[in-house]
């Protein structure tokens, strides 16, 4: 069974970081597009970011400069390294996969809770 | 204010037919695939239609898209209760970015 599954959440102050894992099975994070989506409290999804198969990576513009997707492969798992956060960063974060370029996403996880508040 | 256009709710009776429609640009929607989502609340999102058209194997065949220059519609025959949820679509945009519709509450 195809699966994801997040973790690193929590609560962090304005200003601070944190990373966020997504650890694949049933499928290898290298051989497909891996993403992260977010969802604030009560909004809808929002993109953040994608890292394709031949590592080339795409950010949001709300998070270009302050976020990193990266992905290790031994543990095929995705990360997305937060930093300079902010209260509007405050969201539900999915990892998600496209199972080819520019495509959709046919796999989530269940999410991680990001609360940014001092 | 989200990229693609969705009507915040829409509803019908049981047993009716219900669409919702996604408005992008030639950017987007008119340049690439459109996919659906639908999402309980608590839950993840769930892939619906794919290529503007496809259903996932398990999807009913309730669920259809479309798609027609700059907009997309998902469409719902035989409406149950157990479709109250929220739909997302979404494209990719020339400027390599994901852009996701507001979302539409469906009441049933």
């Amino acid at each position: 069974e195809e699966q994801l599954v997040e973790s690193g959440g929590g609560l962090i102050q304005p200003g601070g970081s944190l990373r966020l894992s997504c650890a694949a099975s049933g499928f290898s994070v290298r051989r497909n597009f891996m993403s992260w989506v977010r969802q604030p409290p009560g909004k809808g999804l929002e993109w953040v970011s994608t890292m394709y198969d031949n590592g080339g990576t795409y950010y949001a513009e709300s998070v270009r400069g302050r976020f990193t997707i990266s992905r290790d492969e031994a543990k095929n798992t995705v990360f997305l390294q937060l930093s300079s956060l902010r209260a509007d960063d405050t969201a539900l974060y999915f990892c998600a996969r496209e199972p080819r370029v520019w495509s959709f996403f046919d796999v989530w996880g269940q999410g991680t809770p990001l609360s940014v508040s001092s | 204010q989200s990229v693609l256009t969705q009507p915040p709710s829409v509803s019908a009776a049981a047993g009716q037919k219900v669409t919702i429609s996604c408005s992008g640009s030639s950017s987007n929607v008119g340049h690439n695939y459109v996919s659906w989502y639908q999402q309980f609340p608590g839950a993840a999102p769930k892939l619906l239609i794919y290529d503007n058209d496809k259903r996932p194997s398990g999807i009913p065949d309730r669920f259809s898209g479309s798609k027609s220059g700059t907009s997309a519609t998902l469409g719902i025959t035989g409406l149950q209760t157990g479709d109250e949820a929220d739909y997302y679509c979404a494209s990719w945009d020339k400027s390599l970015i994901v852009v996701f519709g507001g979302g539409t509450k469906l009441t049933v």
